[in-house]
């Protein structure tokens, strides 16, 4: 059974960087079988998806978080980790790690983590 | 970008009902298209696959139609622990992806 835990900072103050991983078990990280992605959930508010990560190392990232977001793979942890620089309140939510499955007709992200919630306050 | 727009946002029905909500992309996405329940304080569930496809373990009074742009989601004989918000995400524009913006489901 995959299983997919994010730990990290719970409290950033503005304009500094927000830093969470995502530990990985009952898979690997490199399997070429699979994605990752994150998305973020601000609280009351809807699902947006932030980026994306193969086991290449090829990462995909929003537009709109394109120039302040990073997503990396560390296989020897086999954990994900995600990096925000330069944060707003408006970058408060609950942080999602999930697992991009590749069918025929669609991708879709199963399992996701408990997610983290991470709050930008000074 | 794709925009993925969901209707109603809200909708209130009773244990037994049967609800249908709609998803309709901007553009054509083919049968890219998956369907998520969240529970208040939890995470995302996957429901549907493949605009129609069931996800194992998921109850079949779940059903998703559609193709193009037009999609539904259908759930037949509610029970009290159908009552959440429910999403669709288009899959088209992988490995970029978007979501509706939510249908909250309430017991009436």
């Amino acid at each position: 059974q995959v299983q997919l835990r994010e730990s990290g900072s719970g409290l950033v103050k503005p304009s500094q960087t927000l830093s969470l991983t995502c530990a990985v078990s009952g898979a690997s990280v490199n399997s070429g079988a699979y994605s990752w992605s994150w998305v973020r959930q601000p609280p009351g508010k809807g699902l947006e998806w932030i980026g994306s990560i193969y086991h290449s190392g090829g990462a995909y990232y929003a537009p709109s978080l394109e120039s302040r977001l990073t997503i990396s793979i560390d296989e020897s942890k086999n954990h994900l980790s995600l990096t925000l620089t330069a944060v707003t309140a408006a970058d408060t939510a609950v942080y999602y790690c999930v697992r991009v499955i590749s069918g025929n007709l669609a991708n879709w992200f199963d399992p996701w983590g408990q997610g983290a919630l991470v709050t930008v306050s000074s | 970008d794709i925009q993925m727009t969901q209707s109603p946002s809200s909708m209130s029905a009773s244990v037994g009902d049967r609800v249908t909500i709609a998803c309709r992309a901007s553009q054509s996405i083919g049968s890219y298209l998956s369907w998520y329940q969240q529970r208040p304080g939890k995470s995302p569930k996957l429901l549907i696959y493949a605009a129609s496809s069931l996800h194992s373990g998921v109850p079949s009074r779940f059903s998703g139609s559609g193709s193009g742009t037009d999609f539904t989601l259908t759930i037949s004989n509610l029970q009290p622990e159908d009552f959440a918000t429910y999403y669709c995400q288009q899959s088209y524009t992988m490995p970029k992806y978007s979501f509706g913006q939510g249908t909250k489901l309430d017991i009436k």
